[in-house]
């Protein structure tokens, strides 16, 4: 009964590079849902995808990221043309439906940017 | 727009002693509320969840409970131990989770 996964869990990049972190949700979940914890802040809420559909893309920034959740395969978070300011830890989290469920987390992806 | 506020932001205890850790939020129409706790540099471990029917949760050594209508929660811990020392988030949904800033507990053998 294998928990939310994330791979990497640390990840170094350049700046100007590109930054791709995998989500593969609970079994038998269906919701997946990014937040990213900048050093000495609280966890902010960036996406929320359904298989092959973006919900909820209110958290995530304008440029460079963007995420999908296709209808094989984990969900991505892709960081195009990483700066400084994109080092942090960025967890996914599951759940079975939408609103009211537990969200279980996964162990995080840490990016660092050089 | 929900604002989740966690007082205090650090606490400090030795062994033994019970802890109280508080959490407000600004729109009371939840679902529910979770806690989380949080390791230095680890992912997220679910604590509890109160439904908002419910007043309290309980696991273990930990009750939380929940006044809607005041817009609080209270996360307690019971007898701590060194192994509590960890960040604590408390967490609002609609569907995506409004954070609390957290409470950083350390617990002094």
């Amino acid at each position: 009964n294998a928990g939310v996964m994330q791979n990497p869990r640390h990840l170094v990049r350049r700046r100007g590079q590109e930054a791709r972190l995998r989500c593969s949700p609970m079994k038998g979940h269906s919701h997946v849902y990014w937040y990213r914890q900048l050093p000495e802040e609280g966890l902010k809420f960036m996406v929320y995808l359904q298989k092959e559909n973006i919900i909820d893309e209110s958290g995530m920034p304008k440029e460079r990221f963007s995420a999908e959740f296709p209808k094989e395969g984990p969900s991505i978070l892709r960081i195009q043309q990483v700066v400084r300011g994109d080092s942090a830890a960025y967890f996914c989290a599951s759940s079975p439906s939408g609103e009211g469920e537990t969200q279980y987390f996964g162990p995080g992806t840490r990016l660092l940017v050089l | 727009k929900q604002e989740v506020t966690q007082i205090p932001a650090a606490l400090s205890v030795p062994e033994g002693e019970n802890l109280v850790l508080n959490c407000s939020f600004t729109d009371s129409a939840i679902y529910n509320l979770q806690w989380f706790r949080q390791d230095p540099g680890k992912g997220l471990t679910s604590l509890l969840l109160i439904q908002s029917s419910q007043r309290e949760q309980t696991s273990g050594r930990l009750n939380a409970s929940l006044d809607k209508s005041s817009g609080r929660s209270t996360l307690y811990i019971a007898a701590s131990q060194p192994g509590d020392s960890a960040t604590y988030l408390c967490a609002v949904p609609d569907y995506k989770l409004s954070f609390g800033a957290g409470t950083t507990v350390t617990v002094r053998a």
